[in-house]
């Protein structure tokens, strides 16, 4: 079954530091993946899409990485801020579909 | 913004009653999705149109339908309201069907049934 599965469910930490999220999937094959930010009530935003061929993908403080033979990927944030604060989904593409996958989010908690 | 708009942002109705969303996409994007977030859940896929056909079809109830227009704005009608429909209502758009396209997101509409 394809599934995308994410931990931590939450996760709260220091305004400042460091942090990664993980994400683990079934599905196969895939196309790409996705990471969205999604704040409290409002609609997820796009953060980076990486190919299968793809190890890394940055935007700004936001760095996903992506190991296709583990079927794992991961959002490391640096340097958090409270404007953090957010759930962050992970959205895997079934290959030759443009069916969507989503994992249940982890929920991130930024204090200061 | 996204681009992507969704009417009404707030709603509140009756059980047994019927609503309507609109979602306008991106301009040019043919590509509709409409997802249901309930509160503290994850977003679940309910259906895609594409230039006007259904594409894909998910846990959408028969209660649920929706359609595209030939200006591809959506609309989702949600009829014999329950209190378990009360959620998140999400329209999501892209260009086309190839994968990598960003696909970008509403900011959704609420639905509270009482």
């Amino acid at each position: 079954k394809n599934q995308v599965e994410q931990s931590p469910q939450s996760l709260i930490i220091l305004e400042g530091k460091n942090c990664t999220l993980q994400c683990n999937y079934t599905v196969s094959p895939f196309s790409n993946l996705r990471w969205y930010k999604q704040d409290t009530g409002r609609g997820p935003v796009s953060l980076t899409i990486m190919t299968f061929s793809e190890n890394t993908k940055s935007n700004g403080r936001y760095t996903a990485t992506l190991d296709a033979d583990t079927k794992q990927s991961s959002l490391h944030i640096t340097a958090s801020q409270l404007s953090d604060s957010a759930s962050y989904i992970c959205v895997v593409t079934l290959y030759n579909t443009d069916k969507l996958i989503f994992g249940t989010g982890t929920r991130l908690q930024v204090f200061p | 913004d996204s681009g992507v708009t969704q009417t009404p942002k707030h709603l509140i109705t009756a059980t047994g009653q019927r609503v309507t969303l609109r979602c306008s996409p991106r301009s040019g994007d043919l590509s509709v999705y409409w997802y249901q977030q309930s509160l503290d859940q994850g977003l679940q896929f309910l259906i895609q149109y594409y230039n006007g056909e259904e594409r894909a079809k998910g846990n959408i109830l028969e209660r649920f339908s929706a359609q595209q227009f030939p200006d591809l704005h959506s609309e989702l009608n949600l009829s014999s309201l329950e209190l378990g429909d009360s959620a998140l209502y999400f329209c999501a758009s892209r260009g086309d069907l190839y994968s990598g396209n960003t696909i970008y997101f509403g900011e959704g509409s609420w639905l509270t049934v009482v």
